[in-house]
């Protein structure tokens, strides 16, 4: 099946600071990709619609201010979480379509101490 | 919210096969079913997915009742690397998102 793929696997930070993960689908394009978030124990939640050429739609009370995403290609969609605090530690993964299905990144751990 | 119930965990012998329920009494008739698995601390991977007819592939069967309103995900022979969380999602149509549900812990046991 389709590959997708993140980058990195794992980022630890101090406070304050902001943090790029990546993004990519690495066999077919993508005009669509999703981004969710997944705290322990949890299941995923979707933060935000990610679309090539075009802002991102956020779900109800996520930050767009603070989670920047950007979607400048058919196969790369970059989330950034701004001014990280320790909240937002957690398993970030993003998805993208192909066809009826889609596929998902293996994630991206954030820890933010 | 998800679309879907699922009982929260259930227990499966190693070799013997796993049948996960699903209740979708909501559906729509354009509506897919489908199934992933998320193993810890890695993303959901496919499984496979339906909307009437009975499907089959490497990985597991799909038995959807005529009424479509519940499903069920059969593993025909479980090994301890299927211990994961199963979801059952339902989605209308290519391009739109996936809504989770708490999914369903399978503990494959030896």
């Amino acid at each position: 099946g389709a590959v997708v793929s993140q980058h990195p696997s794992w980022v630890i930070c101090k406070s304050g600071t902001s943090v790029k993960i990546e993004c990519r689908s690495l066999d077919f394009q993508a005009t669509t990709m999703f981004w969710y978030r997944q705290f322990p124990k949890q299941s995923l939640m979707l933060m935000a619609t990610s679309n090539e050429g075009s802002k991102a739609t956020y779900e109800q009370g996520v930050e767009k201010d603070k989670f920047l995403i950007n979607h400048a290609s058919l196969t790369l969609s970059t989330l950034t979480v701004t001014s990280a605090h320790p909240e937002d530690s957690s398993f970030y993964i993003c998805s993208a379509n192909e066809r009826e299905e889609q596929y998902f990144g293996p994630g991206t751990r954030l820890t933010v101490l | 919210d998800a679309k879907t119930t699922q009982p929260p965990s259930m227990d499966c012998a190693e070799g013997r096969a796993a049948n996960l329920p699903c209740n979708h009494s909501t559906i729509s008739g354009n509506e897919y079913v489908y199934w992933y698995r998320q193993i810890h601390s890695q993303g959901p991977q496919y499984i496979i997915h339906g909307l009437k007819n009975n499907e089959t592939n490497e990985m597991a069967s799909l038995i959807i009742t005529e009424d479509r309103k519940s499903s069920t995900l059969i593993l025909p022979h479980a090994t301890l690397r299927d211990t994961a969380v199963y979801y059952c999602i339902v989605r209308a149509h290519y391009g739109q998102n996936f809504v989770f549900g708490p999914g369903t812990r399978l503990s494959v046991l030896p």
